[in-house]
């Protein structure tokens, strides 16, 4: 699997855009970039993936760069339940249940 | 649908007591997994299912035990507790999505050992 590399922290002020960004210079063609959070002691938690395209749901956005070696992950109205740490995974479809987290980015949100 | 459940949500165990973690999904996801999760660190895979009757070892399977008689539920035993098993455990379940996966995680199991 690619390796990603993360920014190990990030602010962000309640109400601007949070754009999380991610290198994953490694990647192979069939190879997905996920993306999941965990709020405090929680489960971490699913946000959104792509392979190519940008994909956007009613979490977030993903920007794939055209060469694929990196992406960012675009929360667009952050809150403050917004902060929690960010993972950033890229995994081949055949092995995308046995994600492998690294330390990913800690966001915090500031009022 | 209640998703994954996770039960325990907390535990103590005595140094060489043996216990299972039970964790069930009513999504009807074929794949399943355990993690672990020390303080201050990211998660790290012990066991995986890939559906009812087949499971394999993850990054850290030592000192672990899994089962999958059912689609529904696939049990964590800890054969012989130590000191170095206290952490958090996350169950998860997924499903294959035009050859992606998503993972829905559960709320964890805190467990430590003395």
């Amino acid at each position: 699997d690619a390796k990603t590399t993360q920014p190990p922290s990030m602010d962000c002020a309640e109400g601007r855009a949070a754009n999380l960004p991610c290198n994953h210079s490694t990647i192979s063609g069939n190879e997905y970039v996920y993306w999941y959070r965990q709020i405090h002691s929680q489960g971490p938690q699913y946000i959104i993936h792509g392979l190519k395209n940008n994909e956007t749901n009613e979490m977030a956005s993903l920007i794939i760069t055209e060469d694929r070696k990196s992406s960012t992950l675009i929360l667009p109205h952050a809150t403050l339940r917004d902060t929690a740490v960010y993972y950033c995974i890229v995994r081949a479809g055949t092995g995308g249940f046995k994600t492998i987290f690294g330390a990913g980015t800690r966001l915090f949100v500031k009022a | 649908n209640a998703g994954v459940t996770q039960t325990p949500k907390f535990q103590v165990l005595k140094t060489g007591q043996s216990m299972t973690l039970q964790c069930a999904q009513d999504m009807n996801h074929e794949y399943m997994s355990w993690y672990r999760q020390d303080p201050g660190m990211g998660l790290r895979l012990i066991h995986y299912s890939v559906g009812a009757g087949i499971t394999d070892q993850g990054e850290v399977p030592n000192g672990y035990n899994v089962s999958r008689s059912t689609t529904e539920d696939f049990p964590l035993r800890l054969l012989s507790a130590a000191p170095s098993q206290t952490s958090v455990y996350f169950c998860a379940s997924s499903y294959s999505r035009g050859g992606s996966y998503e993972q829905y995680f559960g709320p964890g199991t805190r467990l430590t050992v003395t």
